[in-house]
């Protein structure tokens, strides 16, 4: 079946640090790649999605680019601030949009 | 654009009871919405797809008689936890689909239930 696997949290980053949180995924065919943010007590925002191969999503300083040859579709920051605190999950889908399935997801604090 | 609502963000109830959640899709329709239950520093465990007009689709090991879902519009669907127990207590999530060439699933704030 299709799954996601995440780095294991958490990360503990010193504020401009360079982020990388790593995500590689199992799936038949050719899947859609997210990257969702769940600040504490809420919901999940989407941060940033790729459709196809070599696809590079970014959002807020955000990138990550779909790796087909390597099934991999890691989260980078150049230099991560104190706001960017929360839990990351990365996330695929197969059918228009529905079967996501979701990573574990990797929780990141970041310190002043 | 694709924002979508919860209500209530938290609740709290005794044992017994039965609580309503409800999940609006504000700018868009959504023929399809899901619902999602977050156990504390866990992820999202996928528990039905909810269908305007039809019945919901139950993940494996979900009690659809426990956990009612209805999709009366294109704009709204509802989470009943029936005869709510302790064991119920967790934090609630719905998306809806967003559909078009880039299909997206956008979620609500969550909903936060506390069965005591």
């Amino acid at each position: 079946g299709n799954s996601v696997t995440q780095m294991e949290g958490p990360v503990t980053l010193s504020e401009e640090a360079f982020l990388t949180i790593n995500c590689t995924y199992t799936a038949t065919g050719y899947p859609s790649l997210f990257w969702y943010v769940q600040y504490p007590g809420e919901g999940l925002q989407l941060l940033l999605k790729a459709t196809k191969a070599d696809d590079k999503g970014s959002n807020k300083g955000f990138e990550a680019t779909y790796r087909k040859e390597t099934t991999s579709f890691h989260l980078e920051k150049g230099s991560v601030q104190v706001s960017d605190s929360a839990v990351y999950f990365c996330a695929l889908s197969t059918m228009y949009g529905q079967n996501f399935v979701f990573g574990p997801g990797t929780r990141l604090s970041v310190l002043p | 654009g694709a924002v979508v609502s919860q209500h209530p963000s938290r609740v709290i109830c005794k044992s017994g009871t039965s609580v309503k959640i409800e999940c609006r899709s504000l700018d868009f329709q959504a023929t399809t919405m899901f619902w999602y239950r977050q156990f504390p520093k866990q992820s999202l465990m996928l528990m039905a797809t909810s269908n305007e007009g039809s019945k919901a689709t139950y993940e494996q090991g979900v009690e659809k008689d426990k956990f009612l879902i209805n999709h009366a519009s294109l704009t709204l669907s509802t989470l009943t936890v029936t005869s709510a127990h302790p064991e119920d207590s967790s934090f609630y999530i719905c998306s809806a689909d967003l559909e078009g060439p880039t299909d997206t699933q956008y979620f609500g704030p969550g909903t936060r239930l506390t069965v005591l």
